[in-house]
């Protein structure tokens, strides 16, 4: 069975500042694991997706993620916040067989002037 | 213009009454999605459709039916509209990955539904 795990259902930052949004899955197999951004009163966007390549994968706007198996974890990291990244974001593995795809709740990012 | 729209954008209705949500899509994908998201839950599936004459069940699905009419329209209905279906909701497309099962497909999502039933 696959899930994920966000770790943080809010996070809070300065502009300028880092951001690490941790993400956790479970999976029985490889997964596929994607990063998506909602801006308030907008659809989901994809920040990046890891599809068994590189496990360091470059998405837009500066945002990066590892997948590390020994951890299970897929952590969506990027180096300076700005006040435009405030939006609520998605961890979100792929469903093997059946091509579901699993949400975690969210992360909701606050950037602070 | 948008690949996936979704129509209404807003809507308020009433327990008991029947309501239909449309997607739309240009992307040219076979495969479909109804979400709905409420705070804090993320994204849950409602049904899924790989095709016109597939239709499958999502994790909650009761209360909910679903028309794929061609491959761009995919709708949602709600037989019998009640409060705790008030909520935000999504259609989705994905293509096939270039792998077929292990290839990683992305879903492209429209702009949302926000219904609210009273």
């Amino acid at each position: 069975a696959q899930s994920v795990t966000q770790l943080d259902s809010h996070v809070s930052v300065s502009e300028g500042t880092p951001v690490l949004l941790r993400c956790n899955y479970s999976s029985s197999y490889s997964p596929s694991l994607f990063w998506y951004v909602q801006h308030p009163n907008k659809g989901l966007q994809l920040l990046l997706k890891y599809t068994s390549a590189a496990t360091l994968v470059k998405g837009i706007n500066g945002f990066e993620a590892e997948f590390k198996k020994s951890e299970t974890s897929f952590h969506l990291t990027k180096p300076s916040a700005h006040m435009s990244d405030a939006a609520e974001y998605f961890c979100v593995v792929r469903g093997y067989n059946f091509n579901k795809f699993y949400f975690g709740s969210g992360t909701k990012l606050n950037v602070k002037p | 213009d948008a690949d996936v729209t979704q129509t209404p954008r807003n809507r308020i209705t009433k327990t008991g009454k029947r309501i239909m949500l449309e997607c739309s899509q240009t992307k040219g994908h076979d495969r479909m999605y109804w979400y709905r998201q409420d705070p804090g839950l993320g994204l849950r599936l409602i049904y899924y459709s790989f095709d016109v004459k597939d239709i499958n069940k999502g994790e909650i699905s009761d209360g909910y039916s679903v028309s794929r009419q061609a491959q761009a329209k995919f709708s949602l209905s709600l037989e019998s509209a009640i409060p705790n279906q008030t909520a935000l909701y999504f259609c989705a497309t994905s293509d096939l990955g270039t792998s077929g099962g292990a290839g990683a497909d992305t879903q492209y999502f429209g702009p949302g539904t926000r219904l609210t039933v009273l």
